[in-house]
């Protein structure tokens, strides 16, 4: 079974410095992974989506994520923090043979500090 | 660009109650499905819709739940029986492929509050 887990539910960053939220996956077959971004009140907008092309993916906002097989992860990172980056960050991985079907992980909660 | 939207923003139902949540995917995404959200929490899969049937469903959707699609551009969820752990944020999610190849779009969300 396919599984995502997020190291730490909270990530507290000051605002232009880097910004990393960890992701690591478990699959038994070439997974498609996934970040996506909650504002309040909202629902989940794509950041970024690893679909076995480049293992350096760039997104939205600045954001991008690195595809490491060897560590089966696939963490979020932006070099520069930015005020409106608060959010609620998951990593979801999708079994290619289930029909798109999403699982995500726990979540990450940034907060930006001035 | 197109957005999933759903309807009511928020519901607030008694326990026992039936409720219908409903969803307007994007008009020519072929896959859909629920998520949900309880406060706190992972989003969860609930189930996915393909060719108007269930094409997978997980352990919460029990037979109190069940998913329509009535036209050719809704798609609703009704709980039939509402209990307090239903509370939660339901999302509605389309995409035009399955297989993982395009990703889903979800909407806002309708939050369930169950008295």
């Amino acid at each position: 079974a396919q599984s995502v887990t997020q190291l730490g539910s909270h990530v507290s960053v000051s605002e232009g410095a880097l910004v990393l939220l960890r992701c690591n996956y478990s699959s038994s077959v070439p997974p498609y992974l996934f970040w996506y971004v909650q504002y309040p009140n909202q629902g989940l907008q794509l950041l970024l989506k690893y679909t076995s092309a480049a293992t350096l993916v760039k997104g939205i906002n600045g954001f991008e994520a690195e595809f490491k097989k060897s560590e089966t992860s696939f963490h979020l990172t932006k070099p520069s923090a930015h005020m409106s980056d608060a959010a609620e960050y998951f990593c979801a991985v999708s079994d290619n043979n289930q029909g798109g079907k999403l699982i995500f992980g726990q979540g990450t909660e940034l907060s930006v500090k001035p | 660009e197109p957005e999933v939207t759903q309807t009511p923003s928020h519901q607030v139902t008694q326990m026992g109650q039936e409720v219908i949540l409903r969803c307007v995917p994007i008009s020519n995404h072929l896959y859909f499905y629920w998520y949900r959200q309880i406060l706190g929490q992972k989003v969860e899969f609930l189930v996915s819709f393909y060719n108007n049937e269930i094409s997978e469903k997980s352990e919460i959707f029990d037979d109190q739940f069940s998913v329509e699609r009535p036209d050719g551009s809704n798609f609703t969820l009704k709980i039939r029986s509402t209990k307090l752990e239903d509370s939660a944020m339901y999302f509605c999610a389309s995409t035009s492929q399955g297989q993982g190849l395009t990703p889903l779009h979800f909407g806002n969300g309708t939050r369930l509050t169950v008295t």
